[in-house]
């Protein structure tokens, strides 16, 4: 089925601890990102990729890192959680050309 | 000032009235605009895209786009239960993947 899968479906998390959430789409996107939901604040971009192999910061990326080895995954690295860090997490894709971003089904986060 | 600005709500209705939700924006230069439904406990999911000023319609949704006044709005016809969501409006100019979103406006809709 093409689309966007994400994992873990939810995670608790001591602080301190390091996670990735992983993100593959199968539809060849090319632009891929990562977002934060939280409630009265919406969705916050935290990195996105043009490309393979290219990476940039969004609005809120600090805590966090990702990389794009290849042009389906995108993962998304917590490397020291806090519990600030607790929140809703999507991935999101779009084709070259096109402005549809689709979705992920998220990952929801808490950290303790 | 937020780029992008949404009433929250919730919006409650009852079953087939016409819901407004609408989106203010101070950017000047946004010229792609959507409008996302998002169910609880789901990813968004892409309902209506409309490029610059004016009117789309999709069944019993409109998309109205009025970029002299900075302003989106999404109508809703027959409204049904199954429209409770929340929806998200985004913007984007034109060369850039970088949408900006909107808070979020909370849709209930009453059997």
């Amino acid at each position: 089925i093409a689309g966007i899968t994400q994992a873990p479906t939810s995670q608790i998390l001591a602080a301190g601890r390091r996670m990735t959430l992983r993100c593959t789409q199968d539809m060849r996107h090319n632009a891929m990102y990562w977002y934060r939901q939280d409630l009265g604040l919406g969705l916050r971009l935290i990195h996105y990729s043009n490309t393979a192999g290219t990476t940039g910061k969004g609005e809120v990326p600090d805590g966090y890192s990702v990389s794009r080895a290849n042009t389906d995954d995108f993962p998304l690295t917590l490397a020291s959680a806090v519990p600030s860090q607790t929140s809703v997490y999507f991935c999101a894709s779009t084709r070259e050309g096109d402005s549809e971003q689709f979705f992920g089904p998220g990952t929801r986060l808490t950290v303790l | 000032q937020k780029e992008v600005e949404q009433d929250p709500g919730p919006l409650s209705v009852p079953e087939g009235a016409i819901v407004s939700l609408n989106c203010t924006y101070s950017n000047s230069a946004f010229q792609y605009f959507m409008w996302y439904r998002q169910y609880s406990r789901k990813g968004p999911e892409l309902l209506m895209y409309t490029y610059s000023s004016g009117n789309k319609e999709d069944g019993r949704f409109t998309a109205q786009v009025d970029k002299s006044s900075k302003y989106i709005s999404l109508f809703i016809r027959d409204s049904q239960p199954s429209d409770s969501a929340t929806y998200l409006c985004a913007m984007t100019p034109p060369g850039t993947y970088k949408y900006i979103f909107g808070t979020g406006t909370r849709l209930k809709v009453l059997a």
